[in-house]
């Protein structure tokens, strides 16, 4: 079946310009994931969703970052302002039930943001 | 959140076993210890998870420690496919985040 997807797969922007970025999470799957992975390190966890909710954006790292999930399905992630050092990349995960440590992340392919 | 740590690096040779270890000392009772890989330009993958028996699937084993201080990620015959960063994480209930580390990398010898 069809697994996390991402859109796009590399987005290359200038300084200060405004970005989107897109995940479709697996079908029924209600609880969905970002995360940040900068190079040479390990994934850094954004923001979560249960539904529509945001039930956790502790790091999101600063009110540039933004993210939704209207429908309860697909998600964006919004950068304002961009700078330099948001480039990385950025990973979507989803997971069938609520969460919690007996649910296992379905991870998407990423986004690699670029910022000039 | 209960640190874990893993060497950053391992290396072994093609279709032999690998053990890669995960230190938590500082583990709860209800903390599960989980083993996500993540291989080269991909998203991380859920390897394996357990709480205090040892657990095996269709990708590794998994052995814990009796004091659960400490785990084991079991490959039983690496594949060149095998090769990726491997991280050690512990999940309670009530953190819905996955908390990962820096990872072991481990390179398999053909």
């Amino acid at each position: 079946g069809a697994g996390v997807s991402q859109t796009p797969s590399n987005k290359v922007t200038e300084k200060g310009k405004y970005v989107e970025l897109r995940c479709d999470p697996i079908s029924g799957h209600t609880a969905l994931y970002w995360y940040r992975q900068s190079l040479g390190q390990g994934p850094e966890f954004l923001i979560y969703f249960q539904g529509t909710g945001a039930a956790d954006d502790s790091g999101l790292p600063n009110d540039r970052f933004f993210a939704v999930r209207p429908e309860g399905s697909v998600s964006t992630l919004k950068i304002q302002r961009t700078e330099r050092g948001d480039s990385a990349v950025y990973l979507c995960a989803s997971s069938p039930i609520r969460g919690g440590p007996l649910d296992e992340q379905f991870f998407g392919p990423g986004t690699r943001l670029t910022v000039l | 959140d209960a640190k874990t740590t893993q060497p950053n690096s391992m290396e072994s040779n093609e279709e032999e076993p690998v053990h890669l270890p995960c230190n938590h000392s500082t583990i709860s009772g209800t903390d599960y210890i989980h083993w996500y890989r993540q291989l080269p330009s991909q998203g991380p993958e859920y390897v394996i998870h357990g709480l205090t028996s040892n657990v095996n699937n269709r990708m590794a084993s998994l052995a814990i420690a009796e004091d659960r201080k400490s785990s084991t990620l079991i490959l039983h015959r690496a594949t060149l496919r095998d090769a990726a960063v491997y991280y050690c994480i512990l999940r309670d209930f009530g953190n819905e985040k996955l908390t990962f580390g820096t990872g072991t990398r481990l390179t398999i010898i053909p």
